[in-house]
């Protein structure tokens, strides 16, 4: 079973831009989350999608968007990019949600922002 | 607020020996909790998984203890091995609420051959 892709796997931008992160989940998985890992702070969480539907939400800013499609393959957004959204941009996924399942992550998208 | 706190930024190990990673939290609500593994440039990956229920699990030479009244769990590594050297994070989560991971800050594991 193939496992979790991100797409781009690195990414730069300059301030002010926006970006779209893909990821494709494991086949079977309907649940996706997001995760943000800077030096330091560990892995953040973003959001958790579930069948198309925003489940949870982490504390970040309204910048920081996401959607899930039928497929269950999901996008993130940032619009109006910072220095410090410089990241690495992480995906997982899971076959439930609100339930004691591991989930698999993605490699990540690496994101720079000048 | 640091729910999930590895406060051993770093720890180094010999080949052969056993190396214990600890991490605590604060959340008495947290019933399931995992250990992930990452290299750089790479996701991190599932090592091992505890419910609140137990508090041991063993998977080879992966051992992690949940000592719910402390709020403390720990990885055992034994015999550590050269490709262990690697980040490590614990998370929690739990069922009731807003269901999501919180990670630690992660331990780097540096085991000396």
């Amino acid at each position: 079973k193939a496992g979790v892709t991100q797409t781009p796997r690195y990414l730069i931008k300059t301030r002010g831009q926006q970006v779209t992160l893909s990821c494709s989940p494991i086949s079977g998985h309907r649940s996706v989350s997001w995760y943000q890992q800077t030096p330091g702070q560990g892995l953040q969480f973003l959001f958790e999608y579930f069948s198309e539907t925003q489940r949870n939400k982490g504390n970040f800013p309204g910048r920081f968007s996401g959607r899930q499609f039928s497929n269950s393959r999901s996008e993130m957004n940032v619009s109006t990019l910072e220095l410090g959204d410089s990241a690495l941009y992480l995906c997982a996924s899971s076959t439930v949600s609100g339930a004691q399942e591991t989930q698999y992550f993605g490699p990540g998208t690496r994101l720079l922002v000048l | 607020d640091q729910q999930v706190k590895q406060n051993s930024p770093s720890l180094s190990v010999q080949e052969g020996r056993i190396s214990i990673l600890n991490c605590d939290y604060t959340n008495s609500m947290f019933d399931y909790f995992l250990w992930y593994k990452k290299y750089p440039a790479e996701g991190p990956t599932f090592l091992i998984s505890i419910s609140s229920i137990k508090d041991k699990n063993e998977d080879g030479r992966f051992t992690v203890f949940l000592n719910k009244s402390a709020k403390h769990l720990s990885l055992h590594i034994v015999p550590s091995q050269p490709g262990d050297s690697a980040v490590y994070f614990c998370a929690a989560s739990a069922l009731s609420g807003t269901y999501k991971y919180i990670f630690g800050t992660g331990t780097r594991l540096k085991v000396l051959a």
